[in-house]
């Protein structure tokens, strides 16, 4: 069973422009929701959370936007830069506990 | 501060043999995790530690994988025997108790089996 499903499979901006993410999940006691940056032969590493508490969540040029009657959440990267591609992964879990992750989102920023 | 760090970070192996991965957590992390990772996957996670007690290791295939944390710091993986399918990489992370979720990856160890 897939908790957490992300699109799209792969993605590709215009330097300058916005790229976003979007995640959706099921289990309504998820309460905590991280996105993750991964570049390839790393291990993924946090950009930006959010709890569901609040709507939106912005850290420099990250944004994240989380509606909890829908049961979505999306990444919002503006003014994408070549430097942000990378694969980006959400993630969901209960009192911290037991991450899981989206199959992830391959970004390509074109310069 | 050192991240967390893992060892081998590229192992090939002939299939029925065994295999073990090594890591060491950041300092003071008392949580510690093994996450598979399949080729254009996102990380499932396969056994958790708080300190040196195993608490979630409901994902790990028991009959071929083992993990050990002895003394509540450093981590062992191993797979015996390993099967084609167990080509992956396998993340380590570690993290605060109690620190919102918030993980700390090293860069993994990627398996191939023959």
């Amino acid at each position: 069973q897939q908790q957490v499903k992300q699109s799209p499979q792969s993605l590709i901006v215009q330097k300058g422009g916005i790229s976003i993410i979007n995640c959706a999940y099921e289990n309504t006691a998820f309460d905590y929701f991280p996105w993750y940056q991964q570049f390839p032969g790393k291990g993924p590493a946090l950009l930006i959370a959010i709890r569901p508490d609040v709507s939106e969540k912005k850290e420099g040029r990250f944004t994240i936007s989380f509606n909890k009657s829908a049961k979505q959440f999306s990444l919002h990267i503006m003014d994408s830069q070549p430097g942000d591609s990378a694969t980006y992964f959400c993630a969901a879990s209960k009192n911290g506990n037991k991450l899981v992750f989206g199959a992830g989102t391959i970004l390509r920023v074109k310069s | 501060e050192a991240g967390v760090v893992q060892s081998p970070r590229y192992k090939i192996i002939e299939k029925k043999q065994p295999v073990a991965f090594w890591c060491n957590p950041i300092s003071g992390h008392n949580t510690l995790y093994w996450y598979l990772q399949n080729l254009g996957q996102g990380p499932e996670l396969l056994i958790r530690y708080e300190n040196e007690e195993a608490v979630d290791d409901s994902q790990l295939p028991k009959d071929r994988f083992s993990a050990e944390r002895l003394k509540g710091v450093d981590s062992t993986l191993k797979i015996q025997p390993a099967e084609l399918g167990d080509s992956a990489v396998y993340l380590c992370a570690s993290s605060l108790r109690g620190s919102d979720g918030e993980l700390f990856f090293g860069e993994g160890s990627r398996l191939t089996v023959l």
